[in-house]
């Protein structure tokens, strides 16, 4: 496996409660992406970065906030919990951009988010 | 917004046989198409990818085809063995949403031995 680091693996939270869901990765690509995968939707992108501290939004980022302070860590930031955010979150890193030539994106083995 | 549709949802083949999953796009600008295979409890994994430039590629037992006309394309597995049961995703950059992968919903193969 790529070295990416999802953490935590499972968490069970209350409906208004913070969360922050940790990436990270030891490959040093510049590239790191939030999915988020949800029955009959395949993945989603929530959030990506392109670099430290440059971070754009993806299809499905409202209620979601990111951070990149760092090249190997990108945070994934519910601020108010819903149960419409229970779900299975994947981070994704890549070389380059998904649609470069040659380019792979290496997922890591997902959080299993339950908002109670 | 520009989305990624694939079908069937769900595909039970014999071991030995072929299976196909097909998907279509609607950005008429989208130029990578992967496949990611995903086994239980674990991430997506890229097994194949076409270029909007090719019309199919090959890697020994899978094969991937693109229609660019049509705005389809599709996966190829042949001689299915029970280690190719996994959920299969579709991809396609969508210049919408800055060249981003979005994914169709998923097909869950089984291969029954």
């Amino acid at each position: 496996d790529a070295g990416i680091t999802q953490s935590p693996r499972h968490k069970v939270t209350e409906t208004g409660t913070p969360v922050t869901l940790r990436c990270h990765q030891t490959e040093n690509h510049r590239y790191m992406y939030w999915y988020r995968q949800d029955p009959g939707h395949g993945l989603r992108l929530i959030h990506y970065s392109y670099g430290v501290k440059d971070t754009d939004k993806g299809e499905v980022s409202d209620g979601y906030s990111v951070s990149r302070s760092k090249t190997e860590d990108f945070l994934l930031t519910l601020e108010s919990a819903t149960s419409s955010q229970t779900s299975v979150y994947f981070c994704a890193i890549s070389v380059l951009p998904f649609d470069e030539s040659g380019t792979e994106a290496f997922f890591g083995q997902g959080t299993r988010l339950t908002v109670v | 917004g520009e989305n990624v549709e694939q079908h069937p949802s769900t595909l039970s083949v014999q071991e030995g046989d072929s299976a196909v999953i097909k998907c279509t796009y609607s950005d008429s600008a989208s130029n990578y198409f992967p496949w990611y295979k995903q086994e239980l409890g674990k991430g997506p994994q890229l097994i194949i990818d076409i270029r909007s430039n090719v019309g199919e590629k090959k890697d020994q037992r899978i094969a991937v085809t693109l229609n660019k006309t049509a705005k389809h394309f599709s996966l190829h597995i042949t001689e299915t063995q029970p280690e190719d049961s996994a959920v299969y995703f579709c991809a396609a950059s969508i210049k919408e949403y800055g060249n981003k992968l979005v994914f169709g919903a998923g097909t869950i193969l089984r291969v029954k031995s």
